[in-house]
């Protein structure tokens, strides 16, 4: 079974400033996606960003780029010219791409990371 | 993007009653959704997945008798808490992937429901 790790519960930031959240997370396939989504307080999830795990280039959104470490297992999220609506909170989830796995479609989520921006 | 709508978003109900939520896929079809739970400041647990014309599967420890799911159509999978305890409490999430999401990966999340037990 996969599983996913966030080991930072709460990080800060000042407004305009650069902060990166770490996951980490264990798998035996080698084809799978990873996200990161953002809930905010009204709970709404709402994707940031994807990563096919076949593809070396890390994925980029605007202000939110990943640095995506295959072997190392690692996938970490920078979030640039941070703003005061980046404030919630982030889950790091993992899917697997395998069409005929018992696992195919479900998200495995870590435990996430609350996000506080400053003024 | 594809849009997924939960019903009610927020129910108290008296201990012992039962509850349903609905969730929708809005604009697509939808073969498979999943159930989170999600209690306060911590992370989403899988609850079952939703399989449209069969059986859902449960996630282990989940109790299939108190949590029913039935996944009547394409467009529509309800979650039944069947004699609801305060600890039923909850913050309670659908998710589906639309047809075109296989090539993304993507999930699509509901609203969430928010039940509260007296």
């Amino acid at each position: 079974a996969q599983t996913v790790t966030q080991s930072q519960p709460e990080m800060s930031v000042q407004e305009a400033e650069t902060v990166t959240l770490s996951c980490t997370y264990d798998t035996s396939e080698s084809d799978y996606y990873l996200f990161w989504y953002k809930q905010p307080p009204s709970r709404q999830m709402i994707l940031v960003i994807r990563q096919e795990a076949y593809k070396q280039q890390n994925a980029t959104e605007n202000r939110f780029s990943v640095n995506f470490q295959k072997a190392a297992k690692s996938f970490s999220l920078k979030i640039s010219d941070s703003q005061l609506g980046d404030a919630a909170m982030y889950f790091c989830a993992y899917r697997s791409f395998d069409a005929g796995g018992t696992s195919y479609g479900k998200l495995t989520f870590g435990q996430g990371t609350i996000l506080t921006v400053h003024p | 993007g594809a849009v997924v709508s939960q019903h009610p978003s927020w129910v108290i109900c008296k201990s012992g009653t039962s509850v349903k939520i609905e969730c929708r896929s809005l604009d697509f079809q939808a073969t498979t959704m999943f159930w989170y739970r999600q209690f306060p400041k911590q992370s989403l647990m899988l609850m079952a997945t939703s399989n449209e014309g069969s059986k859902a599967t449960y996630e282990q420890g989940v109790e299939k008798d108190k949590f029913l799911i039935n996944h009547a159509s394409l467009t529509l999978s309800t979650l039944t808490v069947t004699s609801a305890h305060p600890e039923d409490s909850s913050f309670y999430i659908c998710s589906a992937p639309s047809r075109g999401g296989t090539s993304t990966g993507e999930l699509f999340f509901g609203e969430g429901s928010r039940l509260t037990v007296l």
